[in-house]
Order: C-alpha cells, then structure tokens, then sequence
C-alpha cells in the first residue's frame, strides 16, 4: 500500500515548455486535489475532483488543467510554463467529498520554470 | 471566504520540553473541521490531529493536543516532550463542515505555516 504517489520528484521547464504531472493513489478514494505550495502562502488548491468523471476549479486553476483518468489516477497539465507557476506540487487524495474524511497527500512535486 | 493566519513563522525548543504553535482563523460559519499538519523535510504531509468543531472537548493524540477556541477563533497545537523526529513546518488548516454553503466544502484552507526547529 504506498498511498499517494506522484512522479516525477523534481523538474525543471523554460518558459512555454508542457509538461504533465502524474498522480495515483490506491487506497481506493473518491476525491482527489491538487495543491500549489509557495514560500510564506500555504498550500492553495489548483484543481479537484470530487469522484470519478468530474473536475472542479479550486481557487488558483489558472493556467492549469486536470484530467481524472481513472479512479485511481489524477493528472494535472501546464500547457505553457511560466515562471510563476514554479512551485511544490501536492497532489492529495480522500475517501469520499465530505468534511468528514481526512486528506491524504502525496511527497510532491518541485518544479522550476525557468 | 475563510482564512487561517499562522503569526509564528518559526519557534524553536529544546528536546523533551514543550512547545505551543498558534492559529487563529476567521469564519462566518458554525460547523467545520480544523486540522494540524506536519512537513518534514521530506515534504511529505502528514496529519497531526484533528478537532470538530461541534465538539467542545479539545483533541489530542499522543504527545500532540489542541486548545480548541470557538469563541476566538483560535486553534493552538501543543507538543509535550518534543522530540528530534517533531523537526518541520507544521500547517493549521481548516474546512468547511458538509451542506455549510459554498462549493468547495471538501477544500482546506491552509495557513502560512510556522518552522518548528528541536534542539537537542
């Protein structure tokens, strides 16, 4: 049982590069999110989604898209890089959408847009 | 919309003493979840503990325990007998209890967080 993963560790982009950032968890949850982390700001959610087939905007999705695969697998895509979105990625995950559960996270991700 | 302040950027204290971390929080809502996570250096996050709100009786674990403020919005994490292994950057969140309005029910709010360093 390994929980939340997420590949990869660390990457680094130039400016309008893509990239995908892979995230899977296999505890069988519901509801998966991404976070952002950044110096001094906490941890702010980019993208969620609540079950399978369905995405939600979080607070900070700009730039920012989501595909949920599978139950299993939520990915999260920058088309054009820009420095800005240099940041620790968190992907996290939880049993169902409801106050009640906690949420599980990943190691995340580093990345550098440079 | 909710926001958590965490005024401690960092604390310190020696091993096996006691150490308090503060978070305050502001809220228009009557039922939700407060939440304490660690980060070690591995980045990983970690929950600590937990309190509901409805509950008056404040949440501990182990050598981690909350003095739990309704009234002032406050939510403070106390670690007895701090250890090495407590090194890291703790994190108050908090979330909206179900059907409390909004949306994003299921979304925490984090503070800024505050790096706690343990001296041997």
């Amino acid at each position: 049982n390994a929980g939340v993963t997420q590949t990869p560790k660390f990457q680094v982009l130039k400016t309008g590069q893509s990239m995908t950032l892979q995230c899977a968890q296999d505890m069988n949850h519901n509801s998966m999110y991404w976070y952002r982390q950044d110096p001094g700001m906490g941890l702010r959610l980019i993208y969620y989604s609540a079950s399978e087939g369905t995405t939600d905007k979080g607070e900070v999705p700009n730039g920012y898209n989501v595909s949920r695969l599978n139950k299993r697998e939520f990915s999260l895509r920058l088309e054009s890089a820009a420095p800005s979105q240099t940041s620790v990625y968190f992907c996290a995950s939880s049993p169902d959408y409801s106050s009640t559960d906690t949420q599980y996270f990943g190691p995340g991700t580093r990345l550098t847009v440079l | 919309a909710q926001t958590v302040t965490q005024s401690q950027p960092e604390m310190s204290v020696q091993e096996a003493e006691t150490v308090t971390l503060s978070c305050t929080y502001d809220t228009s809502e009557s039922d939700y979840y407060l939440f304490w996570y660690k980060q070690p250096p591995s980045r990983q996050m970690i929950l600590v503990i937990r309190q509901e709100a409805y509950k008056q009786q404040n949440a501990t674990e182990n050598r981690f325990s909350v003095n739990f403020q309704k009234a002032a919005k406050s939510f403070s994490l106390k670690i007895s007998d701090s250890q090495l292994g407590d090194a890291a950057m703790y994190f108050c969140a908090y979330r909206s209890a179900w059907g409390a309005g909004g949306t994003s029910y299921g979304k925490l709010t984090f503070g800024q967080g505050t790096i706690l360093t343990v001296h041997p």
